[in-house]
């Protein structure tokens, strides 16, 4: 069946690095553009990037641009995260998805928690 | 930036009843407009897509509408597994950013 499982989550002190992973499976993931998504404790989801099917194309929100990156590894089915001199308010549950048409998000994987915490 | 505003912040009904979320946004999004259902403790689920198309496995009491800036996700007959946060969310246009709405939860009465 279609699944997304993150991987690599955790407890990391504020300004640290964290890398977090998306293995894929049940479907062409080359042919998808995937995007990572988070949400704090209490919060609504919040959009952090997005990376095109042959990651030609990556595109993030304002508040972790020039922090985080965006990858994947067509050969092994799997999307990436690196996160740079991580704050406090990146602390949150992340979630892999799967694009829809560029409009939306229909998978989704069980979240990943990240912490920023001193 | 495209704003969501979703409405009421609370919904408080009893199964059977009909469920009627407004999002309203800030600035016309066409129909590039989404609703999610979350529960405690689990990822979004996409329901709907395309302000109006029901995403796979969706059951049909599960209705959206709209265009431009107002958009309703409607819930004909609340089944006891559908009390849970609903979010709307937004694609804007290029460079592409995904928003979210605040959300509404619909509760038992």
């Amino acid at each position: 069946q279609v699944q997304l499982v993150e991987s690599g989550g955790g407890v990391v002190q504020p300004g640290r690095s964290l890398r977090l992973s998306c293995a894929a499976s049940g479907f062409t993931f080359s042919r998808v553009g995937m995007h990572w998504v988070r949400q704090a404790p209490g919060n609504g989801p919040e959009w952090v990037a997005v990376i095109w099917f042959d990651g030609s194309d990556k595109y993030y929100a304002d508040s972790v641009k020039g922090r985080f990156t965006i990858s994947r590894d067509n050969s092994k089915n799997t999307l990436y995260l690196q996160m740079n001199s991580l704050r406090a308010e990146d602390s949150a549950v992340y979630y892999c998805a799967r694009d829809l048409r560029k409009i939306a998000f229909d998978v989704w994987g069980q979240g990943a928690m990240v912490t920023v915490s001193s | 930036e495209i704003v969501l505003t979703q409405s009421p912040a609370t919904l408080s009904l009893s199964p059977g009843e009909r469920a009627t979320l407004s999002c309203r946004a800030s600035q016309s999004v066409g129909t590039y407009l989404a609703w999610y259902q979350q529960k405690p403790g689990q990822a979004p689920r996409l329901l709907i897509s395309d302000a109006s198309k029901r995403a796979t496995g969706i059951p049909g009491r599960f209705s959206g509408s709209g265009s431009g800036t107002d958009f309703t996700l409607t819930i004909s007959s609340l089944e006891p597994e559908d009390f849970a946060v609903y979010y709307c969310q937004q694609r804007g246009d290029w460079p592409p950013k995904w928003t979210f709405g605040q959300g509404t939860k619909v509760e038992i009465k």
